[in-house]
C-alpha cells in the first residue's frame, strides 16, 4: 500500500507568484496520481489526473508533473481564488485510494 | 450536469447506527463505481468505501471494515452507506464521490453530510 506524503504542510505565497506543491509516493504508483483543491466549507474538486492532465474547466495556470515517485502541482501565477488546501491521491494498486495529508496555500 | 446530493447525516450516540444516502443525477449512474470519502473536523480526506458499477465488488478502509456497509440501487440512482457500531472518531463530513469509470480517480463530489457521534 503506497503512502502519499505532501510537502510543505503550509505554503505562504503572494498573489501573482508561483506555487510549487510536492507529493511523494512511498512506492511506485506509475502516473496514477490525481490532485484535488478544497476551499473552506466546500467539497474537494478534481484538478489534475494521470499526474499531468488537467480536468475539464481547470485553468491552464494549474499544471502537474511527475518524476519517478515524486509528483508536483504547480500554480504558475496565484489568483485570489487559488488559496485553498490541495490534496494528492494515488489510484494505483487500489484499494485503498490513499490521499496525502494536504498542503494549505495561504496568502503571504 | 452531474449532481450528487447526500442525506441522512446527524447526531448519533456511540454504538448507534445511521444510513447515509446519495442521490445522483445528470449521469448514467449504473455505469460508474462510486465511493464514500470522509473528513473529520479540521482534518484531511480519508477514504471510506467504494462499490463497483453493478454492486458486485466492494472495498472498505480498515478503520470501518465490519462496521460499515456500502450498497447501491441503480434503479433509483442512489448510493448508500449503512454505518453501525459508530464511534466518536467516525465524526466527519461524509462525501459521496463518483469514480471516473471503475476504480480510477474521483471526478465529482457531493457537498457532504455531517455525522456527529457523541453522547
Amino acid at each position: 500500500e503506497a503512502v502519499m506524503t505532501q510537502s510543505p504542510a503550509t505554503l505562504s505565497v503572494s498573489p501573482g507568484e508561483r506555487a510549487t506543491l510536492s507529493c511523494r509516493a512511498s512506492q511506485s504508483v506509475r502516473s496514477n496520481v490525481a490532485w484535488y483543491q478544497q476551499k473552506p466549507g466546500q467539497a474537494p474538486r478534481l484538478l489534475i489526473y494521470a499526474a499531468s492532465t488537467r480536468a475539464t474547466g481547470i485553468p491552464a495556470r494549474f499544471s502537474g508533473s511527475a518524476s519517478g515517485t515524486e509528483f508536483t502541482l504547480t500554480i504558475s501565477s496565484l489568483q485570489s481564488e487559488d488559496f485553498a488546501v490541495y490534496y494528492c491521491q494515488h489510484y494505483n494498486n487500489w484499494p485503498p485510494w490513499t490521499f496525502g495529508q494536504g498542503t494549505k496555500v495561504e496568502i503571504k | 450536469e452531474v449532481q450528487l446530493v447526500e442525506s441522512g447525516g446527524g447526531l448519533v450516540q456511540p454504538g448507534g447506527s445511521l444510513r447515509l444516502s446519495c442521490s445522483a443525477s445528470g449521469l448514467t449512474f449504473s455505469n460508474y463505481a462510486m465511493h464514500w470519502v470522509r473528513q473529520a473536523p479540521g482534518k484531511g480526506l480519508e477514504y471510506v468505501s467504494g462499490i463497483s458499477s453493478n454492486g458486485g465488488d466492494t472495498h472498505y478502509a480498515d478503520s470501518v471494515k465490519g462496521r460499515f456497509s456500502i450498497s447501491r440501487d441503480n434503479s433509483k440512482n442512489t448510493l448508500y452507506l449503512q454505518m453501525s457500531s459508530l464511534r466518536p472518531e467516525d465524526t466527519a463530513v461524509y462525501y459521496c464521490v463518483k469514480d471516473y469509470t471503475s476504480w480510477y480517480y474521483f471526478d465529482y463530489w457531493g457537498q457532504g453530510t455531517l455525522v456527529t457521534v457523541s453522547s
